[in-house]
């Protein structure tokens, strides 16, 4: 399978932990999502990397998350300390052509933090 | 218009029924709008990607146009099957300076064999 993959795909935990996701994007992708979707809510915009630099950020990403992506290749979503309110769906999706921002997604990770 | 905003949020229709959708969105900073449709358990995947002002697009049953100078696209589809349940997302892209798609909230079908 050469889609975008996402691990784990759920992940329950207790306040106050950290979690780590990762995405493996399309290879050939160079650029790299974060999205977050919450009940009854559309997907909303993380951080975006283009090759290993991650150009934008959203307010969203208070200082308890962090991205990073190591050679340009996978990527992964830490959340330190985690609250209730970060439980949400986190999508990861890649893109290759700029003029048209077609995103490609992984199934998500789902977190339920108790 | 500030955000992308979606209607209805959900809609039941019987199996047959064709139906639409509609997604407006701010014109201003315009270079792309995007339909994906995302099934429960899978991956939101791309229906549809439309750059210029007066574009229709058809994949099958399902069309979409595109209003960039009002700030609207419209996607239909004709003859509704229980498989075309899922939620449909609209995105707007604005291209250089802001690689992001802004989402709205999904308008979600459920047709009723």
């Amino acid at each position: 399978d050469t889609g975008v993959s996402q691990n784990p795909r759920h992940k329950i935990t207790k306040r106050g932990q950290n979690v780590t996701f990762r995405c493996d994007p399309i290879s050939e992708h160079n650029r790299l999502y974060w999205y977050r979707q919450t009940l009854g809510q559309g997907p909303e915009f993380l951080t975006y990397f283009q090759n290993e630099a991650q150009l934008e950020k959203s307010r969203l990403l208070s200082d308890r998350f962090s991205a990073e992506r190591p050679k340009g290749s996978f990527s992964t979503l830490e959340i330190q300390r985690t609250e209730q309110g970060d439980s949400a769906m986190y999508l990861c999706a890649s893109s290759l052509n700029p003029n048209t921002g077609e995103l490609f997604f992984g199934e998500g990770s789902r977190l339920t933090v108790l | 218009i500030l955000n992308v905003e979606q209607s209805p949020q959900s809609l039941h229709v019987q199996e047959g029924d064709s139906t639409n959708f509609t997604c407006s969105f701010p014109s201003s900073n315009f270079y792309a709008l995007h339909w994906y449709r995302w099934e429960t358990a899978k991956s939101p995947e791309a229906l549809f990607v439309m750059t210029l002002n007066g574009d229709e697009k058809k994949k099958g049953r399902i069309s979409a146009t595109l209003n960039t100078k009002e700030g609207y696209s419209y996607l239909y589809i004709k003859g509704s099957q229980p498989e075309d349940s899922a939620t449909y997302l609209c995105a707007k892209y604005s291209g250089a300076g802001s690689y992001q798609l802004t989402f709205g909230k999904g308008t979600k079908l459920s047709v009723i064999p």
